[in-house]
């Protein structure tokens, strides 16, 4: 049973675009949900992250919004750019435990 | 520099070998992961371990099997019994505590069965 849902799988987006990736959990529990960009043949790095007390975190071109009673979390990428061409995977993570658990991943392509 | 070290980068395993994947962390944590990557089905959870001499299984730890000796390191074994081991593996650490959730991960061992 997947705990986190995530689409698209795959995205193509034009350079200056924006990139939206959404994520959905049924676990209210949850209360940690982290964006890794991974890119090919590398770990996973922690790119943001937010907690549910706040609707919205921006860093820099990336911002998480978050809305807790649907459930739904999702990473917008403002003016993308062929270098943020990766695959995210959105998580999540309770209080009570220590176990992450992973979306199946959006492989992005930002196109020049 | 602090981080996460797994070796080998690249590991070719022949039908009804045991091989062995290295994880070592100098961030301190108490917390360590092994995950398996696959395409198209993310990062599913094999074995983790909140503490010294502890772990638990995840969602796919048949085949597999861990130690959790010191704090520094949980290395992972693909046994015999891991029918489909050809999988690319990333280890991760955290520090356990509520309040601090980022997990850091390993470069990764691409294990390819021959």
């Amino acid at each position: 049973q997947q705990q986190v849902k995530q689409s698209p799988q795959s995205l193509i987006v034009q350079k200056g675009g924006i990139s939206i990736i959404n994520c959905a959990y049924e676990n209210t529990a949850f209360d940690y949900f982290p964006w890794y960009q991974q890119f090919p043949g590398k770990g996973p790095a922690l790119l943001i992250a937010i907690r549910p007390d706040v609707s919205e975190k921006k860093e820099g071109r990336f911002t998480i919004s978050f809305n807790k009673s649907a459930k739904q979390f999702s990473l917008h990428i403002m003016d993308s750019q062929p270098g943020d061409s990766a695959t995210y995977f959105c998580a999540a993570s309770s209080w009570t435990g220590n176990q992450f658990y992973f979306g199946t991943g959006t492989s992005l392509t930002v196109i020049p | 520099d602090g981080g996460i070290t797994q070796s080998p980068k690249y590991l070719f395993r022949k039908e009804g070998q045991n091989v062995t994947l290295s994880c070592e962390q100098n961030l301190n944590h108490d917390a360590m992961y092994w995950y398996r990557q696959d395409p198209g089905q993310g990062l599913r959870l094999i074995y983790y371990s909140q503490i010294v001499n502890d772990f638990q299984k995840g969602d796919i730890a048949e085949g597999y099997s861990v130690s959790r000796e010191k704090k520094e390191s949980f290395p992972l074994t693909v046994t015999s019994a891991q029918k489909n081991p050809t999988a690319f593996y990333l280890c991760a650490s955290s520090t356990g505590q509520a309040k601090i959730k980022e997990a850091f991960f390993g470069q990764g061992t691409r294990l390819t069965v021959v």
